[in-house]
C-alpha cells in the first residue's frame, strides 16, 4: 500500500543551525505535500505545503523542496530556535480523501 | 480555539464500555476526519466523511464507529470490541475533500483504559 517514510525519527541540533527533515512517498500519483509542526501536548498544525507543479517554497525560515522523479520532499528550517522544537510530521496526498502521514521526527534546538 | 473544539480532553474508559469522543467545527468545512496517534507513529486514519450522512471507513476502522448528522459535528464511538483503545484521538477537518488542501486539527483526547 501506499507509504510515507520519514526520516530522521530523532534530529539535535545547535541554536541557530539549520535542521533538515526528509520523506519518500510511493504513490506517484501524489500532488500536495503538506507538513505539520505539533509541539507538545498540542495539535499538529500546518505550517507549509506544497504542490506538485511547484519545486520549492519558502516562508520565511522554512522552506520545502519536492523532487518528483525521485518521489522525495524535504522540510528545511534554518537558523532555528528553542520554539522549533517540536514533532515534525510530512504527508502525501493524492487530492483525495487520503492524506499519508509519515512517522514524525523529534527535533530538539539546544540553546 | 481554532475554529474545531474537541472533547473531552482526557478520558478513561473501563473494559467493555463504549465511549464517545467529540468533534464540532465552526469553519464550514465539507471534510472531516478522525485519526489515532500512538506514540512513535504517524497519524492512521480511522474515518472520514465527506458531506453529511455520508462516512468512510479508514485504515483502522475496527472497534470504532461515527456519524455524521450535521455538518459541524462528527462524533466517533470507541466500542468495547476495539481491544487496545489507548491512545491519542485528533479530528481534523478540511475546506473541500478531493482537492488537496491542509488540516484544521482539534486539540485531540486523550483516551486511557483503566
Amino acid at each position: 500500500g501506499e507509504n510515507v517514510e520519514q526520516h530522521p525519527s530523532t534530529l539535535s541540533v545547535q541554536e541557530g543551525d539549520s535542521a533538515v527533515i526528509k520523506c519518500t512517498y510511493s504513490d506517484s500519483a501524489s500532488n500536495y505535500f503538506p507538513w505539520y509542526k505539533q509541539e507538545l501536548g498540542k495539535r499538529p498544525q500546518l505550517i507549509i505545503d506544497i504542490r506538485s507543479n511547484v519545486g520549492e517554497k519558502k516562508d520565511q525560515r522554512i522552506a520545502v523542496t519536492l523532487n518528483k522523479t525521485a518521489k522525495h520532499f524535504s522540510l528545511h528550517i534554518t537558523e532555528t530556535q528553542p520554539e522549533d522544537s517540536a514533532v515534525y510530521f510530512c504527508a502525501a496526498s493524492t487530492g483525495g480523501f487520503k492524506t499519508i502521514f509519515g512517522a514524525g521526527t523529534r527535533l530538539f534546538v539546544k540553546a | 480555539d481554532g475554529g474545531i473544539t474537541q472533547s473531552p480532553k482526557y478520558l478513561f474508559r473501563k473494559e467493555g464500555q463504549n465511549v464517545t469522543l467529540s468533534c464540532e467545527q465552526n469553519l464550514n468545512h465539507d471534510a472531516m476526519y478522525w485519526y489515532r496517534q500512538d506514540p512513535g507513529q504517524g497519524l492512521r486514519l480511522i474515518y472520514y466523511s465527506q458531506i453529511v450522512n455520508d462516512f468512510q471507513k479508514g485504515d483502522i476502522a475496527e472497534g470504532y464507529s461515527v456519524s455524521r448528522e450535521k455538518k459541524e459535528s462528527f462524533p466517533l464511538t470507541v466500542t468495547s470490541a476495539q481491544k487496545n483503545p489507548t491512545a491519542f484521538y485528533l479530528c481534523a477537518s478540511s475546506i473541500a475533500p478531493g482537492q488537496g488542501y491542509g488540516y484544521t486539527f482539534g486539540s485531540g483526547t486523550r483516551l486511557t483504559v483503566v
